[in-house]
């Protein structure tokens, strides 16, 4: 059972704009930013959105973040098939003095 | 940045490992580091973290008194001692650098199997 709370699954068409949910507690989410990261069957993870609605260098702008108190969302627009992946949210945890991820999203790309 | 995992490998209930994570790219004393596991098809869980000067170290309670978290900024390595393994603790370990309030850089991970 993960801290925070993510769908097991999403999907769309190439094109279409598809969003992942992440839902959490005041401990976290609530008081600190969130971070996601994009995970590739068999690969590491990497990081995709930083402080809520950050993107690092390289990463493109059809992925964006935003968070409204204790939960956040991923937008992902313009979905292409190499955006297949499981994605994950995490933020820090004040009351675990830790990391809290969600239990991850596979996005389909129909 | 690269960050190098190794150490990993098949080990009986009961017993011992130690992961190491080679560092290189970067003032490795600067900076928090991190291990984070994956247990087969399952998905990320945070193990624990080290400050750059180890002055602060904390661990997940499905690790705290088995694991324990080190480095050597002289050899700019990180390192996770991990005892009393478990079978649940089968998983890829990634060692992971901290940037501020994020996980910026991962390793390729190092696979642990605890089984008898």
């Amino acid at each position: 059972q993960s801290v925070l709370t993510q769908p097991p699954s999403a999907s769309g068409t190439p094109g279409q704009r598809v969003t992942i949910s992440c839902s959490g507690s005041s401990s976290n989410i609530g008081s600190n930013t969130v971070n996601w990261y994009q995970q590739v069957p068999g690969t590491a993870p990497k990081l995709l959105i930083y402080s809520n609605n950050q993107r690092p260098s390289g990463v493109p702008d059809r992925f964006s973040g935003s968070k409204s108190g204790t939960s956040a969302s991923l937008a992902i627009s313009g979905l292409q098939s190499e955006d297949e992946a499981d994605y994950y949210c995490a933020a820090w945890d004040d009351s675990r003095s830790g990391w809290v991820f969600g239990g991850g999203t596979k996005l389909t790309v129909l | 940045v690269q960050l190098v995992e190794s150490g990993g490998g098949l080990v009986k209930p009961g017993g011992s490992l130690r992961l190491s994570c080679a560092a290189s790219g970067f003032t490795f004393s600067s900076y928090t580091m991190n291990w984070v596991r994956q247990a087969p098809g399952k998905g990320l869980e945070w193990v624990s973290s080290i400050s750059g000067s180890s002055s602060y170290i904390y661990y997940a309670d499905s690790v705290k008194g088995r694991f324990t978290i080190s480095r050597d900024n002289a050899k700019n390595s990180l390192y996770l001692q991990m005892n009393s393994l478990r079978a649940e603790d089968t998983a890829v370990y990634y060692c992971a650098r901290g940037s501020s309030s994020w996980l910026e850089y991962w390793g390729q991970g190092t696979l642990v199997t605890v089984s008898s």
